[in-house]
């Protein structure tokens, strides 16, 4: 079935510096991909996503594209912040007996130092 | 603003008790999930509900059991706790037609089982 594979965490970065999260998928088809983010002790919530080859997903200084040719959809920001502070989280859509579910990755811890 | 709410933040319970986990939404949505997050592993799939009275099994349903008898309500029922069941549950909700496939989740309840 479809799946997908995060870098391995978690990410410590100082603020302002440069971020890319590592994020490649197996899938049948062309399906969505998406980046949720999770704020310490909240849920997930949507933070970019792109439904079709070469789309590109922004939200809050985060860009992913997705890239057909080599399975992937990392995401990236060219500087980040304390409030960036999260476990990011990439996934796909995928179809389970009839119905479209979300298949994600493991998830990447990201802590950003003052 | 749109909300899913799972009743219980933190629940610790004994092995073999059975244990309930709440979620409701207020979205008027069809579709409604139940994952657990793990370290390591991500999010995976227990259960989920195209309607009212539908369910389907996810990628690890042995051990859970749904309920989903009103449209905003959907359950997950630990008919007897066992400690491989600690963990992160999240429950999140979409509509029907949403093209896009993009879920809103609740906080989270963290089960403890002793």
């Amino acid at each position: 079935g479809n799946s997908v594979t995060q870098m391995e965490g978690p990410v410590t970065l100082s603020e302002e510096a440069f971020l890319t999260i590592n994020c490649t998928y197996t899938a049948t088809g062309y399906p969505s991909l998406f980046w949720y983010v999770q704020y310490p002790g909240e849920g997930l919530q949507l933070l970019l996503k792109a439904t079709k080859a070469d789309d590109k997903g922004s939200n809050k200084g985060f860009e992913a594209t997705y890239r057909k040719e080599t399975t992937s959809f990392h995401l990236e920001k060219g500087s980040v912040q304390v409030s960036d502070s999260a476990v990011y989280f990439c996934a796909l859509s995928d179809e389970l007996r009839g119905a479209q579910k979300l298949v994600f990755g493991q998830g990447t811890r990201l802590t950003i130092n003052p | 603003d749109v909300k899913v709410t799972q009743s219980s933040r933190y629940l610790v319970k004994r092995t073999g008790e059975k244990v309930f986990l709440e979620c409701v939404q207020d979205m008027d949505h069809e579709n409604m999930f139940w994952y657990r997050q793990d370290p390591g592993l991500g999010l995976r799939l227990i259960y989920f509900s195209y309607d009212v009275k539908m369910k389907e099994k996810g990628d690890i349903p042995e051990g859970y059991s749904v309920s989903r008898e009103k449209k905003e309500r959907f359950s997950l029922i630990l008919e007897s706790a066992s400690t491989n069941q600690t963990s992160m549950y999240l429950c999140a909700s979409r509509p029907w037609a949403s093209g896009a496939n993009v879920l809103t989740f609740g906080a989270g309840s963290r089960l403890t089982v002793l």
